[in-house]
């Protein structure tokens, strides 16, 4: 199993430029998460989604959007790149419920705005 | 909302010895798991260990162990016999047991080893 994959895994903007994130997970998981990780501050939740069709913000949501596109990916869009944004973006997911939650998590993108 | 507090920016130990990095959260919850993840340089979220809140018996994975305090809401990890690839960004985490708003991580503890 492929887990969650998430690209691109390097990327560099312009400022004023919009990008999509994408991610996907192959474990029929029904939450899925957007954390980015900054010098200093540990990872920071941006969105969530906790099923198909519904998603949430966290922590630290502003300049984001995000999409559900079905249960399977979950896509984070910067719409107008800031150089605050660059950081190391982590996609996870979880299944949700008393029987466990392990939390898988992506292999990160990095992210430079200059 | 949960906190989670790492009060060790940074810490050293030499190798074969004992380190134990702190941890302290915040919650009104009473059912919920706690984490320790590794992050070395490649950036990889490895989980560590887990601790379920309703058991009152410490998580051990090999040389990694916990001292799990409910009451006192901390939870320490501790590295025996450390070894050079222990070396890594160590996080600690919370999570609601039925909550689907993800982990709230500390923000974190650099491990040094000493050759």
């Amino acid at each position: 199993n492929a887990g969650v994959t998430q690209t691109p895994k390097f990327q560099v903007l312009k400022t004023g430029q919009s990008m999509t994130l994408q991610c996907a997970q192959d474990m029929n998981h029904n939450s899925m998460y957007w954390y980015r990780q900054d010098p200093g501050m540990g990872l920071r939740l941006i969105y969530y989604s906790a099923s198909e069709g519904t998603t949430d913000k966290g922590e630290v949501p502003n300049g984001y959007n995000v999409s559900r596109l079905n249960k399977r990916e979950f896509s984070l869009r910067l719409e107008s790149a800031a150089p605050s944004q660059t950081s190391v973006y982590f996609c996870a997911s979880i299944s949700v419920g008393y029987s466990g939650n392990t939390i898988y998590f992506g292999e990160g993108s990095w992210l430079t705005v200059v | 909302a949960q906190t989670v507090t790492q009060s060790q920016p940074e810490m050293s130990v030499q190798e074969a010895e004992t380190v134990t990095l702190s941890c302290t959260y915040d919650t009104s919850e009473s059912d919920y798991y706690l984490f320790w993840y590794k992050q070395p340089p490649s950036r990889q979220m490895i989980l560590v260990i887990r601790q379920e809140a309703y058991k009152q018996q410490n998580a051990t994975e090999n040389r990694f162990s916990v001292n799990f305090q409910k009451a006192a809401k901390s939870f320490s990890l501790k590295i025996s016999d450390s070894q050079l690839g222990d070396a890594a960004m160590y996080f600690c985490a919370y999570k609601d047991r039925g909550g689907a708003d993800g982990l709230t991580f500390g923000k974190g503890t650099h491990l040094i080893i000493q050759p």
